[in-house]
């Protein structure tokens, strides 16, 4: 199986653009998140959903919506894009709560400009 | 709310040499994980090592391993025999347990470790 999948891996947009980026598992995990890395700030939780169907916030939902219609995808909205937002995008899914072994796909860069 | 401290940002260590990384970590709860993720220059964050509070023994996978020092709340991971391949950001995570739903994974800020030949 090919794990946890991330679609874009390089992504340049201009200030107010909208975007999506893809994640998708084909472990029949259900547990699974977005994070963000910047410099000097680790990872920190953007959404997580336990479900499909179920979504909620984490730490820096602001900006950002999710949706998970299936098990396997867990796709990250930008609706308005901001220098802000410039950073490293990972999604990472579980089997089951996130106490169990995170899996965590290649990343995301996304520029702002 | 729970806090992870890295508080060394970068450290190097010579090949086959063993280095050790520091995690301290700020909690009231007492059940709960603790892991270590390594991230290389390719970006992909990787599982090193996990720990669950309620156990005394210390978590071992083959050249790392913990220090798990439960009162002190400290984590500290080891590398025995470092290789050129261990060069990575390392990061300490913690997340507490909580029977039906879901909790959250908090990251410390990580720490650059470099393996010289």
């Amino acid at each position: 199986n090919a794990g946890v999948t991330q679609t874009p891996k390089f992504q340049v947009l201009k200030t107010g653009q909208s975007m999506t980026l893809q994640c998708a598992q084909d472990m029949n995990h259900e547990y699974m998140s977005w994070y963000r890395q910047d410099p000097g700030m680790g990872l920190r939780l953007i959404h997580y959903s336990v479900g499909a169907g179920i979504t909620d916030q984490g730490e820096v939902p602001n900006g950002y919506n999710v949706s998970r219609s299936t098990t396997e995808d867990f796709p990250l909205r930008l609706l308005s894009a901001a220098p802000s937002q410039t950073s490293v995008y990972f999604c990472a899914s579980s089997y089951d709560s996130s106490t169990d072994t995170q899996y965590f796909g290649p990343g995301t860069r996304l520029t702002v400009l | 709310a729970q806090t992870v401290t890295q508080s060394q940002p970068e450290m190097s260590v010579q090949e086959a040499e063993t280095v050790t990384l520091s995690c301290t970590y700020d909690t009231s709860e007492n059940n709960y994980y603790l892991f270590w993720y390594k991230q290389p220059p390719s970006r992909q964050m990787i599982l090193v090592i996990r720990q669950e509070a309620y156990k005394q023994q210390n978590a071992t996978e083959n050249r790392f391993s913990v220090n798990f020092q439960k009162a002190a709340k400290s984590f500290s991971l080891k590398i025995s025999d470092s290789q050129l391949g261990d060069t990575a950001m390392y990061f300490c995570a913690f997340m507490k347990t909580w029977e039906g739903g879901s909790e959250k994974l908090v990251f410390g800020k990580g720490m650059k470790l470099t393996v010289n030949p």
